[in-house]
């Protein structure tokens, strides 16, 4: 069972356009919800998170925009950049049994071209 | 500070061959994953302990599946007999709980069973 649905799969946007990612979930018992960013050979590596109770979060170059009452979430990387080039995955983290939980998104591969 | 520490990086075997991977998580860390990332299914929770303890082994695809994590600085997945469609690559991760939620990963452990 999907609990955190991602898309696209993959995208492709010229450099200084802004790639957006979205992710659907549907457990309301979810409370944490990173990205994480993955380059070939690496490990993923947190990106950024947000907890639900707010709308957007903004680090850097890039916003994740939360919608609560949709259950959608999405990542927005402003003036995107060659070496934003990797695999982009949503999570989210539910409480089980008294221990924290990580469930991911299927990824997006991105790929900036100049 | 060091991360995650996986070997062996990189794996090939035959069918029918056990396998074992090896994870030292992040010194002080609580928590441990073990993922596995396919292109078809992509990251996948495997098991995850809290405090040397399997909470969640849900994951586990199949009896020939199993994880130990003997000490706070030590885990192994073994894979017993591998089959072709083990081929993957294998991310341990760590975290402590109540530190903000930050998983941190491994490089993972690239699997290839002929």
């Amino acid at each position: 069972q999907q609990q955190v649905k991602q898309s696209p799969q993959s995208l492709i946007v010229q450099k200084g356009g802004i790639p957006i990612i979205n992710c659907a979930y549907e457990n309301t018992a979810f409370d944490y919800f990173p990205w994480y960013q993955q380059f070939p050979g690496k490990g993923p590596a947190l990106l950024i998170a947000i907890r639900p109770d707010v709308s957007e979060k903004k680090e850097g170059r890039f916003t994740i925009s939360f919608n609560k009452s949709a259950k959608q979430f999405s990542l927005h990387i402003m003036d995107s950049q060659p070496g934003d080039s990797a695999t982009y995955f949503c999570a989210a983290k539910v409480v089980h049994f008294g221990n924290e939980k990580l469930t991911f998104g299927t990824g997006t591969r991105l790929t900036i071209i100049p | 500070d060091a991360g995650v520490i996986q070997s062996p990086r990189h794996e090939v075997t035959e069918m029918g061959q056990e396998v074992t991977l090896r994870c030292k998580p992040i010194s002080g860390h609580n928590s441990l994953f073990w993922y596995r990332q396919t292109m078809m299914r992509g990251l996948e929770l495997l098991i995850y302990f809290n405090n040397n303890v399997p909470i969640d082994d849900s994951g586990m695809p199949e009896d020939r599946f199993s994880a130990k994590m003997p000490n706070a600085s030590f885990s192994t997945l073994k894979i017993q007999p591998s089959e072709p469609r083990d081929s993957a690559v294998y991310f341990c991760a760590s975290s402590f709980i109540g530190s903000g939620n930050t998983i941190y990963f491994g490089e993972g452990s690239w699997l290839t069973v002929v």
